[in-house]
């Protein structure tokens, strides 16, 4: 079945520090990718997607390219932000799940002062 | 557009109780989900519902566990008898139509289940 991996957490850095977060996933088909954020108390939201091979996803800095080839989706940016601290989900959506999506299992990312 | 909204935002119950959660999709989205979110489990699927039809129901843990979605512009989940064990953070979430996959779900702000 369609499985998504991340690194595990939690991550903490420094203001303005870079950031990666990995996922890989695996999908019997050709997914679409997603990277959700969740601020403390809060429900889910999308950062940023990617339907297909070699698309790159961006949205408030944040930064991912759907790589067919290596199966991942990492998440990126080049300064962080306190205000970014939140956990950070992976997900797919594969068309033969009809619309369900199966998330990874969150990394929480603490950006320090 | 106010969002999903949910309802009760925090439940504190005793084992035994019934427990009605509440949610109101987005106007206009035909699919609706609602997830549990436990440290432990992480983040998992309960059900979906596609124009008010449930469409797979084999995340619910148990029989406890109940789901309807009367019309498209609300959905129950119940818990009965509840027990400790389904303390958690339930999310539901909808979606619009058509087929493609990439069709983003929109999250509601959650209710928090303490059974004590």
């Amino acid at each position: 079945g369609d499985s998504v991996t991340q690194m595990e957490g939690p991550v903490t850095l420094s203001e303005e520090a870079f950031l990666t977060i990995n996922c890989t996933y695996t999908a019997t088909g050709y997914p679409s990718l997603f990277w959700y954020v969740q601020y403390p108390g809060e429900g889910l939201q999308l950062l940023l997607k990617a339907t297909k091979a070699d698309d790159k996803g961006s949205n408030k800095g944040f930064e991912a390219t759907y790589r067919k080839e290596t199966t991942s989706f990492h998440l990126e940016k080049g300064s962080v932000q306190v205000s970014d601290s939140a956990v950070y989900f992976c997900a797919l959506s594969d068309p033969g799940s009809a619309r369900q999506l199966t998330f990874g299992s969150g990394t929480q990312l603490t950006v320090l002062p | 557009d106010a969002g999903v909204i949910q309802s009760p935002r925090h439940e504190v119950t005793e084992m035994g109780q019934e427990v009605t959660l509440r949610c109101k999709p987005i106007s206009g989205h035909n699919s609706l989900f609602w997830y549990r979110q436990t440290m432990m489990r992480g983040l998992e699927l309960l059900i979906y519902f596609n124009n008010n039809v449930p469409i797979d129901d084999s995340g619910m843990p148990e029989d406890r566990f109940s789901a309807k979605m009367p019309n498209a512009s609300f959905s129950t989940l119940k818990i009965q008898p509840s027990e400790p064990r389904d303390s958690a953070v339930y999310f539901c979430a909808s979606s619009s139509g058509g087929t493609d996959v990439s069709y983003e779900q929109y999250f509601g702000p959650g209710t928090r289940l303490t059974v004590t």
